[in-house]
């Protein structure tokens, strides 16, 4: 059964940092591998999808990467500003087409 | 852009009420999901559709319901609504099954 995993759970970094949000899975057998953003209270805003042939995706100052062969998704956010402040979820797309999400990773950038 | 709207951002009801909770894509997209989102417990599947009149249980689809008449809409029922259904429920698409999925705004429903 797959296990989607993200740590840490809550992480602050003052303005202007670059960070790594993390993701892992444990089976390796998966078609995708989702990133998304959810502001308090509202629904989820898809970030990027990196197939699994791919090795990373790239938006503007977000770039996901996948390595399946270990089991594991980066988030790395360049530059972060207090606009980015979020919790941040990752998913991964199984066997039968299903998301199975993380718990996610509750940012916070202070000015 | 995909648009995926849900009938209502906030809902209160009363234990035994039957409730609707309607999700309309504009995409043309095959399929739709419903799921909930609890704290501690994260997102959890309860039912899917790939096509018109088609179902798929998820992972939770204990108390509940779906009805897909057309494309574009996916209703979720709870026939009888109980206190430990209170959750957020969250509506998505996604153009084939493999495929990015799109999330609605979400419904906050309570049930006292």
């Amino acid at each position: 059964k797959q296990e989607v995993t993200q740590i840490p759970a809550a992480l602050s970094v003052p303005e202007g940092e670059n960070l790594v949000l993390n993701c892992s899975f444990t089976d390796s057998a998966i078609y995708n591998l989702q990133w998304f953003r959810q502001d308090p209270g509202k629904g989820l805003t898809s970030l990027l999808l990196i197939q699994s042939s791919q090795r990373e995706q790239t938006s503007g100052r977000l770039n996901a990467s996948l390595d399946k062969s270990s089991g594991r998704s980066t988030l790395y956010i360049a530059a972060s500003q207090p606009g980015d402040s979020a919790t941040y979820l990752c998913a991964a797309t199984n066997q039968g087409g299903k998301l199975i999400f993380g718990q996610g990773t509750e940012l916070s950038v202070k000015p | 852009d995909v648009k995926v709207t849900q009938s209502s951002r906030y809902l209160v009801k009363r234990t035994g009420e039957k409730v609707f909770l309607e999700c309309v894509q504009d995409m043309d997209h095959e399929n739709m999901f419903w799921y909930r989102q609890d704290p501690g417990l994260g997102l959890r599947l309860i039912y899917f559709s790939y096509d018109v009149k088609m179902k798929e249980k998820g992972d939770i689809p204990e108390g509940y319901s779906v009805s897909r008449e057309k494309k574009e809409r996916f209703s979720l029922i709870l026939e009888s609504a109980s206190t430990n259904q209170t959750s957020m429920y969250l509506c998505a698409t996604a153009g084939y099954s493999y495929n990015e999925q799109f999330f609605g705004p979400g419904t906050r429903l309570t049930v006292l």
